[in-house]
């Protein structure tokens, strides 16, 4: 199976809050990632927490960690319409020294 | 800092020539990686290098891809001869060694073989 995988979409409602999950297989990652990925650029780092940590805020952005099922989630409180984008989850391997792994992205749809 | 740097932005070429893209890094960065994205198999590291010397070229699809960072500021990934298969955009990212694995992207290059 894939290292890192997510779901490819999601549609939330304008002000609702957004879910992203996703799963992972290296027990050993010791920082697992969240990047967005807005049309026509390049990822841009959104937040990251350490393997040693269970939950991380930062304003509107809510990470989740759930070790024991390698599952990591993202929530985004009022969801507006500059936050439609694709996000993409990666945990780097033991040591970091090769880089990250990406899952192939979510693409968050904001409805009206 | 300008962030990383990449040129072209689009890339439109015939299958069987050349491609060079290029990549300036973040000044003081000493890790660079080249990673491509598709619908189908969404990024893949191609390759990294560490102090301008490849670690690991395992991504790499194959002999037509080679990729070279001649001094700490400048990379290029060059495909020869290109087909259309390689038509994806092509990310290069940087990121100083005490950064706990925090990539910086450039914006990527769209390239398109015919």
């Amino acid at each position: 199976g894939e290292d890192v995988e997510q779901s490819l979409f999601l549609s939330v409602r304008e002000g609702d809050s957004s879910v992203i999950n996703c799963t992972y297989t290296d027990s050993s990652s010791t920082y697992l990632y969240w990047y967005k990925q807005e049309p026509g650029a390049g990822l841009q780092l959104l937040t990251y927490i350490f393997s040693n940590m269970d939950m991380k805020q930062d304003q509107r952005l809510t990470v989740l960690l759930n070790k024991k099922d390698k599952h990591l989630s993202l929530r985004i409180a009022d969801t507006q319409t500059g936050d439609s984008a694709i996000y993409f989850c990666a945990e780097s391997r033991g040591g970091g020294a090769d880089g990250l792994t990406f899952g192939k992205g979510t693409h968050l749809i904001i409805q009206p | 800092d300008a962030g990383v740097i990449q040129s072209p932005r689009h890339e439109v070429t015939e299958m069987g020539q050349e491609v060079t893209l290029r990549c300036k890094p973040i000044s003081g960065h000493n890790s660079l990686f080249w990673y491509r994205q598709t619908m189908m198999r969404g990024l893949e590291l191609l390759i990294y290098f560490n102090n301008n010397v490849p670690i690991d070229d395992s991504g790499m699809p194959e002999d037509r891809f080679s990729a070279k960072m001649p001094n700490a500021s400048f990379s290029t990934l060059k495909i020869q001869p290109s087909e259309p298969r390689d038509s994806a955009v092509y990310f290069c990212a940087s990121r100083p060694d005490n950064a706990n694995e925090k990539l910086f992207f450039g914006s990527g290059t769209q390239l398109s073989v015919l």
